[in-house]
């Protein structure tokens, strides 16, 4: 299985930072990449695939990028309702696997 | 507007088989994508549990091949996961979703508790 390695466990920052958050793949995923996020009681939301799209509907705040084994989710001007779990996952092969997840906060 | 609604128990003793159901409203299971579970465990790890395709075939994680089947009667659009053996680690929240490359539309997830 492709072991997917995220980092931070968890982050706090002020309301208009910038935060990333980022993901090692133990293998090449060939952009093969998703981010979601998690707000408290509800489902996972898609934010970005193929490692750098976003998802129809998602504010242009969020940005992914990376290449290989490595990627990474920039949210830039943190608002109040960022305030969430967000994962990442790869889909280059099975079985699909997901990172550990960040919970974000503000300070 | 599609939507998916996990049901199902919410305790389940260890050794004996958990059933979940997923109804689809909103788009029909046999129209495209595949039909996944995703379960989360306390602590926040997340598995990919399999799914049923469109067509009917299904892909499951090795780790649960020989404990899980995923099934679904297109009647009532809906589709079924039973994991069979249970014990305490699989005490998880369950997600359905759909699949095309990526989960674009998940249920709220049903949180069940193995233990006697």
């Amino acid at each position: 299985d492709i072991q997917m390695t995220q980092s931070p466990a968890s982050l706090s920052a002020s309301l208009g930072e910038t935060v990333t958050i980022e993901c090692r793949a133990s293998e090449d995923i060939y952009n093969g990449l998703a981010w979601y996020q998690q707000k408290p009681g509800k489902s996972p939301q898609l934010l970005i695939y193929n490692a750098n799209s976003l998802h129809t509907g998602v504010p242009s705040r969020f940005s992914g990028s990376g290449s290989g084994t490595q990627y990474s989710l920039k949210i830039n001007s943190l608002q109040s309702e960022d305030v969430a779990s967000y994962f990442c996952q790869q889909y280059y092969d099975y079985p699909f696997t997901f990172g550990s997840g960040t919970k974000l906060e503000i300070k | 507007e599609i939507q998916l609604q996990e049901s199902g128990p919410g305790l389940v003793k260890p050794s004996q088989s958990l059933s979940l159901t997923c109804s689809v409203t909103g788009y029909t299971i046999t129209s495209g994508y595949d039909w996944s579970w995703i379960r989360k465990f306390p602590g926040n790890k997340m598995e990919w549990m399999g799914y049923i395709s469109n067509s009917g075939s299904t892909n499951y994680n090795p780790s649960l091949k020989i404990r899980i089947s995923i099934t679904r009667d297109t009647s009532k659009n809906q589709f079924f996961l039973q994991l069979n053996s249970v014990t305490t680690e699989d005490t998880a929240t369950y997600y359905c979703a759909r699949y095309d490359g990526l989960f674009d539309y998940w249920g709220q997830g049903v949180m069940v508790t193995v233990s006697s």
